[in-house]
Formats: C-alpha cells, sequence, structure tokens
C-alpha cells in the first residue's frame, strides 16, 4: 500500500492551464481505470472532481479534465480561476479486496 | 440530498479505543459501499477501510489492519467504526464517505477529529 506520487506544488496565471502529475505502479495505477482526483480547500472536506480517470461528476466545470499514460495519471485545469486554488489529491484503485492508495497531494496555487 | 455527520471523536490515550459513527441520510445506505478516510493534520488523505453494501466484505489499510473494525446498521443508517488499540499515529480527522462507484468517494462527511496524546 505504497502512496502515489506528486508533485507538492503546481501554480499558474488565470487563464492558464495546469496539469498535475500522480504516478503509481502497474498494480495500481496502471493495472485499473480507476483513478480519481479530489480537491480540498483549507478548513473543507475534499470534493470529487474526477473519476475513473477521465469522467466528471455532475456540477464539475469541465475545465477540470483527467487522463492517464501507463503508470502515469494526470489531471489538468484549464483556465485556471482564482477558486481552483487548493489542494488535491490522487487516487486509485489497488486491487486486493477493494483497497486503496492515495497521492501525498499537491498545492495548487493561482497567481 | 446526501448528507453525511461524523460523530465520536475526541481525546483519548494511547491504548485506548473510540468508537466513530457516521450517521447517513438522503440515500438508502444499503446499496452502497461505504469508506472511512483518514487525515492527519497537515497531512495528506489515507484510505482506512471500506464496507460492502451489507458489510458481508470489508478491508482495512495495513496500518490499522487487526486494530479497526468496520461495522454498519443499515436499518438505523449507520456505518461505524471501532478502534482499539490506539496510537499517536491514528490521531487525524476522519472522514465517512459514500463510494459511488469502483474506490471512487462520491460524497464525504465534515469529517471527526481523533486525538491520540497522554
Amino acid at each position: 500500500q505504497s502512496a502515489l506520487t506528486q508533485p507538492p506544488s503546481a501554480s499558474g496565471s488565470p487563464g492558464q492551464s495546469v496539469t498535475i502529475s500522480c504516478t503509481g505502479t502497474s498494480s495500481d495505477v496502471g493495472g485499473y481505470n480507476y483513478v480519481s482526483w479530489y480537491q480540498q480547500h483549507p478548513g473543507k472536506g475534499p470534493k470529487l472532481m474526477i473519476y475513473e480517470v477521465s469522467k466528471r461528476p455532475s456540477g464539475v466545470p469541465d475545465r477540470f479534465s483527467g487522463s492517464k499514460s501507463g503508470n502515469t495519471a494526470s489531471l489538468t485545469v484549464s483556465g485556471l480561476q482564482a477558486e481552483d486554488e487548493a489542494d488535491y489529491y490522487c487516487s486509485s484503485y489497488a486491487g486486493n479486496n477493494n483497497e486503496r492508495v492515495f497521492g501525498g497531494g499537491t498545492k495548487l496555487t493561482v497567481l | 440530498q446526501v448528507r453525511l455527520v461524523e460523530s465520536g471523536g475526541g481525546l483519548v490515550k494511547p491504548g485506548g479505543s473510540l468508537r466513530l459513527s457516521c450517521a447517513a441520510s438522503g440515500f438508502t445506505l444499503s446499496d452502497y459501499y461505504m469508506s472511512w478516510i483518514r487525515q492527519a493534520p497537515g497531512k495528506g488523505l489515507e484510505w482506512v477501510s471500506y464496507s460492502s453494501s451489507t458489510n458481508s466484505h470489508t478491508n482495512y489499510a495495513d496500518s490499522v489492519k487487526g486494530r479497526f473494525t468496520i461495522s454498519r446498521d443499515n436499518a438505523k443508517n449507520s456505518l461505524y467504526l471501532q478502534m482499539n488499540s490506539l496510537r499517536a499515529e491514528d490521531t487525524a480527522m476522519y472522514f465517512c464517505t459514500r463510494d459511488t462507484a469502483i474506490a471512487v468517494s462520491g460524497d464525504w462527511g465534515q469529517g471527526t477529529l481523533v486525538t491520540v496524546s497522554s
């Protein structure tokens, strides 16, 4: 149950795009299309932004998109807005009776 | 709408026990897998445990296996986490989540804080 690897920080100016990576192994990210992404603002509970690699729950802006290549998943935020500044966590199914693993989180700063 | 309300957190000494509860409303608990996820102060998210819709299947993170037990009472719309032999490293905000897809926490409660300290 090793954590997925995310960069600790990312940044971009309003209107720009930023991509956050999430690297795992063939036992989690690379083995299943069950990667999800969560947004967490300070002092708040997490919010689901992307699931099953690239699906968006109802209500999540289409500025948020997800993808995967091999053992690395990515979250792209296009047209950055001030309210996108938050911590972002990736998570993956890891098999073995519904085990799940999270990344260490990426703090996104909107400059 | 979906609402998850955790309770039962607090200050406990190392080696002690706590039972967390999660009151669910706005959906039928027996239709969903549920999970507990925790977040140590200033740290990232850590999956703790999951319960299948009837609790016939459960699993735990290695860090809590043998010490924590997840259960539910679907008739009372409640999910529980019994935590025994607590350690300082169990100090965290504990979130109850509704799994809306495989390994996906689609809905989260506000969390309940557990502090393990002498």
